[in-house]
């Protein structure tokens, strides 16, 4: 039974260029939902996607962006990118609706941008 | 609006000491759930725990162990014998329930754990 993964696994960018981030869920999940981790801190969520919709957003700029696509994986993008954007990026996937539903996380992206 | 606090930033033990995180959370619903991650130097996080609010029964999952107490507003976490492969940061969390699901994992900043041989 795959986890949850995500690809790539490391990116270097520029300042502002943009970027894309992919995420498969785990079987069986309909739920995917993104977090940023800036070094030495806790995540923070962006959004969340359910039946190719967002459904919930955290505190993040428009220029962060998602999708997600008929078999539940999803994108996340970033447009002009800022030297703050540089952190590990987290997709975790469940299932909705749950009450306390456990979220699966994946390996992450680690974006550093120059 | 919900927080999670964990005040140590890092511990060091010696191997098969015992250790103890401590994680705070204010919240104002009265269902609630509380979650503890494992990251190890790879980045992943690891489930380890869910408790509910209505629950407040510790756990133990074999050298794992889990305090949560209301009245305080904590759910600290117990590692009995601590060993090497422990080390890693620790992050507690919290979700509320909305809608037809939760809200998103608030976490705490984690606490980083070293255990040395």
């Amino acid at each position: 039974d795959a986890g949850v993964t995500q690809s790539p696994t490391h990116l270097i960018k520029t300042r502002g260029q943009q970027v894309t981030l992919r995420c498969s869920p785990k079987s069986g999940h309909d739920t995917v939902s993104w977090y940023q981790q800036a070094l030495g801190q806790g995540p923070q969520f962006i959004f969340q996607y359910y039946e190719e919709e967002e459904r919930q957003r955290g505190n993040f700029p428009d220029r962060f962006s998602g999708h997600q696509f008929p078999n539940y994986s999803s994108e996340l993008n970033v447009n002009a990118l800022l030297l703050g954007d540089s952190a590990l990026y987290l997709c975790a996937s469940s299932l909705i609706p749950g009450q306390g539903y456990e979220q699966f996380f994946g390996p992450g992206t680690r974006l550093t941008v120059l | 609006a919900q927080k999670v606090t964990q005040a140590q930033t890092e511990i060091s033990v010696v191997e098969k000491e015992d250790v103890t995180l401590d994680c705070v959370y204010e919240t104002r619903d009265t269902t609630y759930y509380l979650f503890w991650y494992k990251q190890p130097p790879s980045g992943e996080l690891v489930f380890l725990i869910r408790r509910n609010s209505f629950d407040e029964q510790n756990e133990i999952s074999g050298r794992y162990s889990w305090n949560f107490q209301k009245s305080t507003s904590s759910f600290n976490f117990t590692i009995t014998a601590s060993q090497v492969v422990d080390s890693a940061v620790y992050f507690c969390a919290l979700s509320e329930p909305w809608n037809s699901g939760n809200t998103p994992l608030v976490f705490g900043k984690g606490t980083r754990l070293s255990v040395i041989a």
